[in-house]
């Protein structure tokens, strides 16, 4: 089966300007997660879908970022306007069902933004 | 308040020596726990994890690891390391069998010839 996609895979975008990024989760998972790494620092969870709603966003960092699943199945992450601090490794994970623990969480390769 | 810890943020191994990483977590009841890694211009791929049942986990490239309740650990081990092996390495606690991961600072491990 096809993994969890992430496009772009780079993303160099001058500070003010909108970046929207795209997660393509394996087909049938109904959990959606995004994280964040800014350099040197740990990976961050942002928010989590099920299907298109939003169960926890308590890891978005401001309202210049907004997650949307449309329909249940890919899910975009826009940051507007990006500032220099959002650059960072953005990455997207899938899960099905209640158990997705059990059978780990499958990551993405993760987006590169970097904010000049 | 809930933590992971990675001790180490750098680990130099030689070719062929035995691995270690430590993570120490704080939570309130057994979470579900995680090991990760990150090949360079690689995504996160799962090596093992842990819910229940024997303590001692075999996983993925060789790499085992072992919860210990009482120390509160999930500490990974190789014991012979493949220049491969070379990237950094997360551990990661989950609360419920669903839901967000809480990831420690990570481990770089560098393995010299």
């Amino acid at each position: 089966e096809a993994g969890v996609t992430q496009f772009p895979s780079h993303s160099v975008i001058e500070k003010g300007q909108t970046v929207t990024l795209r997660c393509d989760p394996i087909s049938g998972h109904d959990n959606l997660y995004w994280y964040r790494r800014v350099m040197g620092k740990e990976i961050k969870f942002l928010l989590h879908f099920v299907k298109e709603s939003k169960q926890d966003e308590s890891g978005m960092p401001n309202n210049r970022f907004l997650a949307e699943r449309t329909g249940g199945t890919y899910s975009t992450l826009k940051v507007q306007p990006a500032e220099l601090e959002d650059s960072g490794v953005y990455f997207c994970a899938s899960s099905q069902g209640n158990t997705g623990a059990l059978d780990g969480y499958t990551f993405g390769s993760g987006t590169r933004l970097t904010v000049v | 308040a809930q933590s992971v810890t990675q001790p180490d943020i750098h680990i130099t191994v030689s070719e062929g020596a035995s691995l270690e990483l430590r993570c120490n977590y704080s939570y309130g009841a057994t979470p579900y726990l995680f090991w990760y890694v990150q090949s360079p211009g690689q995504g996160l791929q799962l090596l093992l994890k842990y819910f229940s049942g024997d303590t001692l986990v075999q996983g993925i490239k060789g790499f085992e690891a072992e919860f210990k309740r009482s120390q509160s650990s999930f500490n990974l081990r190789k014991p012979s390391v493949h220049w491969s092996d070379a990237a950094e390495y997360f551990c990661a606690v989950g609360a419920y069998s669903w839901g967000k991961l809480q990831f420690g600072a990570g481990t770089q491990v560098v393995v010299t010839p």
